[in-house]
């Protein structure tokens, strides 16, 4: 069946240091790769997407890129804020029996000291 | 204007009472779901809806019942509670006919079995 595995938490990082979160899946054909983002006391809201392989999704200075040959989306940010303190879920998408079938990983907790 | 709402947004209760949890988007999306996430942050999808018919039931304890009276609408109704069931609920809904659908989560509902 479909799985994603994700880099275990937590992540503890200074202000503007660099980030990156593992995240690799095992899926047959082309599925959907999502990254959502939990801030404390929230729901999951989506950070980025990417439908196909090669594609780059970006957002609030956070990207992945899908990669088909290593079957990996890890997410990556430049220069992180206390405010992206948060849990970070990586998550696939793929048409089962004619419905669309979202899987998580397990969630990696991010702590930003200033 | 929300667009998935959950309510109660806390619950807490006596081990062996039933309780049920609402949930309404205003998004018209055709699908629905509940997700069970524990203390570790682990996301469990239970159940998914599609314009209200069931369409993923996961191995989840026959004391979970959802009901969905439209497509706007799945609610979750718990019976005979007990403590493993303590955990933040969530709703989320999503389209059906995209090629990438992202969810929209409702703000979670914290069910604390005493």
């Amino acid at each position: 069946g479909n799985s994603v595995t994700q880099m275990e938490g937590p992540v503890t990082l200074s202000e503007e240091a660099f980030l990156t979160i593992n995240c690799t899946y095992t899926a047959t054909g082309y599925p959907s790769l999502f990254w959502y983002v939990q801030y404390p006391g929230e729901g999951l809201q989506l950070l980025l997407k990417a439908t196909k392989a090669d594609d780059k999704g970006s957002n609030k200075g956070f990207e992945a890129t899908y990669r088909k040959e290593t079957t990996s989306f890890h997410l990556e940010k430049g220069s992180v804020q206390v405010s992206d303190s948060a849990v970070y879920f990586c998550a696939l998408s793929k048409v089962t029996g004619g419905s669309y079938i979202p899987t998580f990983g397990r969630g990696t907790s991010l702590i930003v000291h200033p | 204007d929300t667009a998935v709402s959950q309510t109660p947004k806390y619950l807490v209760t006596q081990m062996g009472n039933d309780k049920s949890i609402k949930c309404e988007q205003n998004l018209g999306h055709d699908t629905m779901y509940w997700y069970k996430q524990d203390s570790k942050k682990f996301l469990k999808i239970m159940f998914s809806y599609n314009n209200k018919e069931l369409i993923i039931n996961e191995t989840v304890p026959n004391r979970f019942s959802p009901k969905s009276p439209d497509k706007a609408h799945l609610n979750l109704h718990i019976n005979s509670l007990e403590l493993g069931d303590s955990a933040v609920y969530f709703c989320a809904s999503s389209p059906f006919d995209s090629g990438a659908n992202v969810l929209t989560f409702g703000a979670g509902s914290r069910l604390t079995v005493l």
